[in-house]
């Protein structure tokens, strides 16, 4: 079945690092691709997407690109911040099986 | 500002009680979830809804249930609770928007079974 996999947390940086968390899937078709983001205390938001191989989803200073060829969708941001600092879930999405698989979450820590 | 709510954010209560949990949402969305997230952060899915009247077990075998009676509300119910209960429990909709289904998360609910 569908499946996502996430490097294992938690990831500690010091503010204004470079952040990488990778995330691989494994999938049938062409599924879509998101990362969520759960804040302390909080239910998880969307914070980017990308529909089809080579897109490129963007938000809040964190990018992604969708590559088929190595079935991947690393997040990246090029300066972290403590506000940063949170649970990142890679998730997928077919709309033959009509759900989200998730990834196991990675937990950013972010010191000032 | 959230469209869709859960209450209560937190809840501790003895074993062997009933309890309710609430999740409305003020989108029409036709489908809900709820997610069980375990101290590790792993998300399951256990349970879900295509709309009213519609519930579907989820990938997690879970000894709670479902109702969805309006379109708005999908509460969850655990008969008689169990510390093997004690979790975050997510609800969440989406809309049918093709490839990205767009799903809305709750906050939550934090519930503790002593």
């Amino acid at each position: 079945g569908d499946s996502v996999t996430q490097m294992e947390g938690p990831v500690t940086l010091s503010e204004e690092a470079f952040l990488t968390i990778n995330c691989t899937y494994t999938a049938t078709g062409y599924p879509s691709l998101f990362w969520y983001v759960q804040y302390p205390g909080e239910g998880l938001q969307l914070l980017l997407k990308a529909t089809k191989a080579d897109d490129k989803g963007s938000n809040k200073g964190f990018e992604a690109t969708y590559r088929k060829e190595t079935t991947s969708f690393h997040l990246e941001k090029g300066s972290v911040q403590v506000s940063d600092s949170a649970v990142y879930f890679c998730a997928l999405y077919k709309s033959s099986g009509d759900k989200l698989t998730f990834g196991t979450g990675t937990r950013l820590a972010v010191r000032p | 500002e959230a469209d869709i709510y859960q209450t209560p954010r937190y809840l501790v209560i003895g074993t062997g009680k009933k309890i309710t949990l609430e999740c409305s949402q003020t989108m029409g969305h036709d489908k809900m979830y709820w997610y069980q997230q375990d101290p590790g952060m792993e998300l399951h899915l256990i349970h879900y809804s295509y709309g009213v009247n519609s519930t579907e077990k989820g990938d997690l075998s879970s000894e709670s249930t479902v109702s969805r009676i309006r379109t708005e509300h999908f509460p969850l119910t655990l008969e008689s609770a169990r510390p093997s209960h004690t979790s975050q429990y997510l609800c969440a909709s989406s809309e049918e928007r093709g490839r990205h289904p767009g799903y809305t998360f709750g906050s939550g609910t934090r519930l503790t079974v002593v």
